[in-house]
């Protein structure tokens, strides 16, 4: 049973413009979510988190949007630049628990 | 660089066959994770140490074991290899004491590749 779900295995944007990845989830327990971006050829890498008292957490260019009653976070980048163009996993932890749970990733590619 | 080192990069071996994989965490960290992925899945989790004892378990196949040495390394150790079971095998690391009451990112080291012949 797939408990992160991220149901668009790819999107594509024009640079400069927005971004948005989404990811559902079916474990109410969740209670700390992150986003990782993954490169080819190299782990994946933290990117931003929000916990489960917020529904806002910003950093930069990239904000997480935690909407509880829908089990929905979402990811925008703004603005869409090319280095951007990875794979990002979505993950969520219980409360109690440090183990993360992962989405099956996003394949974002920005174009020029 | 994460700081989380993993060895090797790549594996080729024949089904049946037994391989270790190795991990060093980031310095000061004392939980270590292991993930696999297989071709278009996302991370699998399979087991996590903390300190050198082991804390939770995920879908783990009886074939594969693991265990974290006292200067906090870990080994992933996987026998009798079918053809599924290649896949990149990660090794993550945190600052957490793992029962979750510090909600800390997990870093991940660059991943072993295993192909399985």
């Amino acid at each position: 049973d797939q408990q992160v779900k991220q149901n668009s295995p790819s999107l594509s944007v024009q640079e400069g413009r927005i971004s948005i990845l989404n990811c559902d989830y079916t474990n109410s327990m969740f209670d700390y979510f992150l986003w990782y971006k993954k490169y080819p050829a190299e782990g994946p890498t933290f990117l931003i988190s929000i916990s489960s008292i917020k529904d806002k957490n910003e950093d930069g260019r990239f904000t997480v949007f935690l909407n509880k009653s829908a089990k929905h976070l979402s990811l925008h980048i703004v603005p869409s630049q090319p280095g951007d163009s990875a794979v990002y996993f979505c993950a969520a932890s219980e409360k109690g628990d440090d183990k993360l749970i992962f989405g099956t990733g996003t394949r974002l590619q920005v174009f020029p | 660089d994460s700081g989380v080192t993993q060895t090797p990069k790549h594996l080729i071996t024949a089904t049946g066959q037994r391989v270790t994989l190795r991990c060093s965490p980031r310095s000061g960290d004392l939980s270590v994770y292991w993930y696999q992925q297989s071709l278009d899945q996302g991370l699998q989790f399979l087991i996590q140490y903390y300190n050198g004892e082991e804390r939770a378990k995920g879908n783990i196949l009886e074939r594969f074991s693991a265990q974290q040495f006292p200067d906090l390394h870990s080994e992933l150790n996987l026998s009798s290899l079918e053809l599924g079971d290649s896949a990149l095998y990660f090794c993550a690391s945190s600052a957490g004491t793992g029962s979750g009451s510090y909600n800390s990112p997990l870093h991940f080291g660059n991943g072993t590749r295993l192909t399985v012949t």
